[in-house]
């Protein structure tokens, strides 16, 4: 069936180095890849996405990078600050009405 | 104006008893969803409903009955909770039809069975 595997499930980084969290699926219609933080007692948030046509979008200190055929996709953090702290989730879909979400990657980044 | 809003925000309760969380969304999506956060984290659909009408039920309880009166409003109904119903659930909604499947999430209900 669908999956999403997500690795590391945690992830300890010096503040100022970049963090790196990688996800495989398995869904080969799967054409859209966001990047959801959850700071504790917090919801998910949506920090990135990306598009199966395309390979990589930056938004200022995060990055997305996608290999469709490898299946791959990769979350950058550069420059880690302490508030980057949160849990991590990638999630794949194929623009229907279900995400898949891989099983969380729990950030710290230590001062 | 909170976009996606559930209540109550903690539910502590027996064992089998049964109990309802609400959710309502104002930004106008045509879908709406249910997930539920494990110990662990782990994020794992139930529902979801478009445009009011069932689309995905992901092998869920039959205790579990969500109900949909309208696209704004996705509720969900627990009889006979059992221990392992503990957990987070989340209220969730998006706009599929426009190809925007950004998923807008509630706080979160912290389901305690006792």
């Amino acid at each position: 069936g669908e999956n999403v595997e997500q690795h590391p499930s945690t992830l300890s980084v010096q503040e100022g180095d970049s963090a790196v969290i990688k996800c495989t699926y398995s869904d080969s219609a799967s054409n859209y890849f966001p990047w959801y933080k959850q700071e504790l007692g917090k919801r998910p948030q949506l920090i990135i996405d990306i598009r199966s046509n395309v390979g990589e979008k930056k938004d200022q200190r995060i990055a997305v990078t996608l290999n469709k055929t490898a299946k791959h996709f990769s979350l950058h953090i550069t420059e880690t600050q302490p508030e980057d702290s949160a849990v991590y989730f990638c999630a794949g879909s194929h623009g229907t009405y279900k995400y898949i979400f891989g099983t969380g990657t729990r950030l710290k980044v230590l001062a | 104006d909170t976009a996606v809003s559930q209540t109550p925000k903690y539910l502590v309760t027996q064992m089998g008893n049964d109990k309802s969380i609400k959710c309502e969304q104002n930004l106008g999506h045509d879908t709406m969803y249910w997930y539920k956060q494990d110990s662990k984290k782990f994020l794992k659909i139930m529902f979801s409903y478009n445009n009011k009408e069932l689309i995905i039920n992901e092998t869920v309880p039959n205790r579990f009955s969500p109900k949909s009166p309208d696209k704004a409003h996705l509720n969900l109904h627990i009889n006979s909770l059992e221990l392992g119903d503990s957990a987070v659930y989340f209220c969730a909604s998006s706009q599929v039809s426009q190809n925007n499947e950004k998923l807008f999430f509630g706080s979160g209900t912290q389901l305690s069975v006792l």
